[in-house]
């Protein structure tokens, strides 16, 4: 099955740590995105990657911080600088970027919550 | 710039009633219009998109939705509600060819539907 998984499911964070949220796909996508979901407030972009070794910035990226060594893998390290971590955070996919329109493919999500 | 309103936080129906869930955007291209779907503790997942063909789409699960560049909207419908449909609904807009940074999400309408 080709699909993007996100562990754990749960996180819980205590004060001072960082904690860091897995993302992986086996679609072959080249771009992958890390979104924040806080009620009634939709989803807020942290950071995006559209190639191996490369990412941006989103709307909210402080206090967060990615790597993207490999095309299937995206991680989202929570920083203890992130002084209100709690929210349902989502992670996507998609086969390109730049002039063609394309879909975003989520994950389940991993619910953080500070200790 | 673009921008996108969910006009109701709240929509509650009958099973088997029509649903209408409203969105208006606002953007300097020609947009990309998605509608995506999240069931509770979940990733989302997309129930339709607009990319400047046809202005009626249709989406899976019943959903439709009409582009209408005049009034500026993106409304979803569903001739008849059924109990499966409760969840959250989120509208989305891209006008920058669907690239990294270019989705913006609304900020969701939650959908009840009374037995």
């Amino acid at each position: 099955d080709g699909g993007i998984t996100q562990s754990p499911k749960y996180l819980f964070r205590k004060e001072g740590q960082n904690v860091t949220l897995s993302c992986e796909q086996n679609l072959n996508h080249d771009a992958m995105y890390w979104y924040r979901q806080d009620p009634g407030q939709g989803l807020r972009l942290i950071y995006y990657s559209q190639i191996v070794n490369d990412f941006q910035k989103g709307d909210i990226a402080e206090g967060y911080s990615v790597s993207r060594e490999k095309k299937e893998s995206f991680p989202l390290t929570v920083t203890s600088a992130q002084k209100n971590p709690t929210a349902f955070y989502l992670c996507a996919s998609s086969p390109r970027t730049g002039a063609a329109v394309t879909s975003q493919y989520f994950g389940p999500g991993t619910r953080l919550l500070v200790l | 710039a673009q921008s996108v309103t969910q006009l109701d936080s709240h929509v509650s129906v009958s099973e088997g009633t029509p649903v209408l869930l409203r969105c208006n955007y606002s953007s300097s291209y020609s947009p990309s219009l998605f509608w995506y779907v999240q069931h509770p503790n979940k990733g989302l997942q997309l129930l339709l998109k607009y990319t400047s063909a046809a202005t009626l789409v249709k989406g899976i699960n019943g959903f439709e939705a009409e582009f209408k560049k005049s009034e500026t909207s993106f409304h979803l419908t569903k001739p008849s509600a059924h109990m499966s449909d409760a969840a959250e609904y989120f509208c989305v807009v891209s006008d920058k060819g669907g690239g990294a940074d270019g989705l913006t999400f609304g900020k969701g309408t939650h959908l009840i539907i009374q037995p």
